[in-house]
């Protein structure tokens, strides 16, 4: 595709559901990020992939968060058991290289009721 | 550990006005310092970027001020104007750390 894509691009699940979001990042970008945003907030950073390398797993708020990238391309964030808190817009990031333009998705609302 | 820190929070300014948006960062392994624009309910954009090699970049009404001894950065816009009203975001990154760092944002809203 053109751009980053993530799905979808709304989702309201009830507390203690588990969700999974997904990223397709620009097609041979080796850096994928996640990042959350809370309402009117800034960018809390999440995970960091890059390459074959192990994930940047160092923003992740707990142990309910996890995240896979799938042969070095889709990227899913699975939220395990989710709390009201949790309600946030999930934004993923592709870039090419280190230190390039890093490009972002539209992101997925997330609502916890 | 915010590695980027922001200035302000929020900013109002009258249409033809000029708007200042400073950061800061410790971390001097950074080595590319880029600025995001949001609009509401978008991703962030990359608006303009600088490394460290140079002081000054400049692309239309944007110029990045960048201070190394200092370690800040600055984003000005010039003749600022209503289509200006967004979320600015600084960031930094660095050969040696892998992740992009971002600031806690500034509301920007310029005033017709």
């Amino acid at each position: 595709g053109a751009g980053v894509s993530q799905s979808p691009s709304n989702k309201v699940t009830e507390k203690g559901k588990d969700v999974e979001l997904r990223c397709d990042p620009i097609s041979g970008h080796t850096a994928l990020y996640w990042y959350r945003q809370s309402l009117g907030q800034g960018l809390e950073f999440l995970i960091y992939f890059q390459g074959n390398s192990a994930p940047d797993k160092s923003g992740l708020p707990s142990d309910r968060f996890s995240a896979e990238r799938t042969g070095g391309s889709v990227s899913t964030l699975t939220i395990q058991r989710t709390q009201q808190e949790d309600s946030a817009v999930y934004l993923c990031a592709s870039r090419l290289q280190k230190n390039t333009e890093a490009f972002f998705g539209q992101g997925t609302r997330l609502t916890v009721v | 550990q915010q590695q980027v820190k922001q200035s302000p929070q929020s900013l109002i300014v009258q249409k033809g006005g000029i708007s200042i948006i400073n950061c800061a960062y410790e971390n001097t392994a950074f080595d590319y310092f880029p600025w995001y624009q949001q609009f509401p309910g978008k991703g962030p954009a990359l608006l303009i970027a600088i490394r460290p090699d140079v002081s000054e970049k400049k692309e239309g009404r944007f110029t990045i001020s960048f201070n190394k001894s200092a370690k800040q950065f600055s984003l000005h816009i010039m003749d600022s104007q209503p289509g200006d009203s967004a979320t600015y975001f600084c960031a930094a990154s660095g050969t040696g750390a892998n992740n992009l760092f971002f600031g806690t944002g500034t509301r920007l809203t310029v005033i017709p």
